[in-house]
């Protein structure tokens, strides 16, 4: 298995809902990472786990809240969000210090 | 936050012509990958370098590592139509027990049949 999973695909929520983001990859990679990508623009590195403890957190607002319940999994939860935080959510797994791996597909994230 | 400087933005090409575009960094980093994008789905992987003055190929693409370490170009030879989309460069290095990535602000692709 050499896939990064993410489930939904798509997703609607209003600014008063709280919903989550799921990530999966059986490779055995301890680095997991959540990028934010905005239409023609590059990803946007939000957080990054390493080891299951939270190695990186760039600047996000705590709206996002991620989760890393083990090696295989790692959450996005979302509350209260605004019409602004609409975008691509994707997921990232590598080894720590090794080769890169695939991104996952991609949660496309409409707040509304 | 850094970003990569990666030129051109877009290319309009006809279909069997060859693709040539490149990133530049003022600072140092130890790996270059290159990523394609098609809409609505994750970057894909398409090269990976990891050596200074790495020339590597895969299929009808080419990229090399510059020998600064501050820049890298991709290739791609007798393009067809599944070659459209945004390619991004992406500097790799390690902070804090995991990887980061730097990227371009892409490359949009358009061929005409």
């Amino acid at each position: 298995d050499t896939e990064v999973t993410q489930t939904p695909k798509h997703l609607v929520m209003g600014m008063t809902n709280k919903k989550s983001l799921k990530c999966e990859q059986h490779m055995g990679h301890r680095a997991m990472y959540w990028y934010k990508q905005k239409a023609k623009k590059p990803p946007e590195l939000m957080f990054v786990y390493s080891y299951e403890k939270l190695s990186i957190n760039e600047s996000v607002p705590s709206r996002f809240s991620p989760e890393c319940p083990n090696s295989s999994l790692l959450n996005l939860h979302l509350h209260a969000l605004q019409p602004e935080d609409s975008a691509l959510y994707l997921c990232a797994s590598s080894q720590v210090l090794g080769v890169w791996a695939f991104f996952g597909q991609g949660t496309r994230l409409t707040v509304v | 936050g850094q970003q990569l400087n990666q030129s051109p933005q877009s290319m309009f090409i006809q279909e069997g012509e060859d693709v040539s575009m490149n990133c530049t960094s003022s600072s140092i980093f130890n790996t270059w990958l290159w990523y394609k994008q098609d809409p609505g789905e994750g970057p894909v992987l398409l090269i990976a370098l990891y050596k200074a003055g790495e020339l590597t190929s895969n299929g009808r693409l080419t990229a090399q590592f510059g020998i600064t370490r501050k820049d890298s170009f991709l290739n791609i030879s007798a393009s067809i139509p599944s070659d459209v989309g945004i390619y991004f460069c992406a500097g790799r290095r390690a902070i804090q027990g995991a990887q980061k990535l730097v990227f371009g602000q892409g490359t949009r692709l358009t061929i005409n049949p």
